[in-house]
């Protein structure tokens, strides 16, 4: 089982339309969770981390289950800007010293279509 | 923003030749990683580096990938004899401090092609 599971897409949406991602995870030890966006070619970008208690940022909002080991994402309000790939990303420290390890999803193609 | 920053930003080589990757991160950051990415597939993690050691590796540093901080700004990622399946964006990132939670700033990558 992937540590990290998404669906690749990819979704091809209407400006204006809400659209949502789901993001699964194996590892029960994992501590803290997060969605990147990553434009082609370029960077993984943070774009909010995610808790139980579920956190809005705008147009964004994210819930993470833990008992699931389930994440999701939700856009409202699509922009074109918004097309992009999005990445679900655990982490957990992996050293006494605090370092950690992100563990990426394959991420899920968002096109946001006029 | 602070942010990391790569060099170079492409690089092409033949197989078999050797490779440095080098990063400058973030002035204050301690912590430091290598990640990469094959074109269309998933970001995975390689290395990370604290307090001028290697803390954690994954399966695919084996022994041709070398880290070094040799000047205490510069990070670098050394390949000592490419192969084809090297070819990938290289990643490296900084954080200002460890465990969970704490923000992980990724460079623009360098994208390494081995032919």
């Amino acid at each position: 089982r992937k540590e990290v599971e998404q669906d690749p897409g990819p979704f091809n949406v209407p400006e204006g339309a809400t659209v949502a991602f789901n993001c699964t995870y194996s590892n029960s030890a994992s501590q803290s969770f997060f969605w990147y966006r990553q434009d082609c070619r370029k960077e993984p970008k943070l774009l909010m981390s995610v808790y139980s208690s579920g956190n809005e940022d705008g147009r964004f909002t994210a819930q993470l289950n833990r008992a699931s080991q389930y994440i999701s994402l939700l856009i409202r309000d699509s922009k074109l800007s918004d097309s992009a790939t999005y990445l679900c990303v655990v982490t957990r420290t992996i050293s006494n010293f605090g370092n950690e390890k992100l563990t990426f999803g394959t991420g899920t193609r968002l096109t946001i279509i006029p | 923003e602070p942010e990391v920053t790569q060099t170079p930003s492409h690089q092409v080589t033949q197989m078999g030749q050797e490779v440095i990757l080098r990063c400058v991160p973030i002035s204050n950051h301690l912590y430091f990683y290598w990640y990469r990415q094959i074109l269309g597939q998933k970001v995975e993690f390689l290395v990370s580096f604290y307090n001028n050691e290697i803390s954690e590796k994954s399966e695919i540093f084996d022994d041709q990938f070398s880290v070094e901080r040799p000047d205490g700004s510069n990070f670098t990622l050394k390949i000592r004899s490419t192969k084809l399946e090297d070819s990938a964006m290289y990643f490296c990132a900084s954080s200002q401090t460890g465990y969970s939670g704490n923000t992980i700033y990724f460079g623009e990558g360098s994208w390494l092609t081995v032919v």
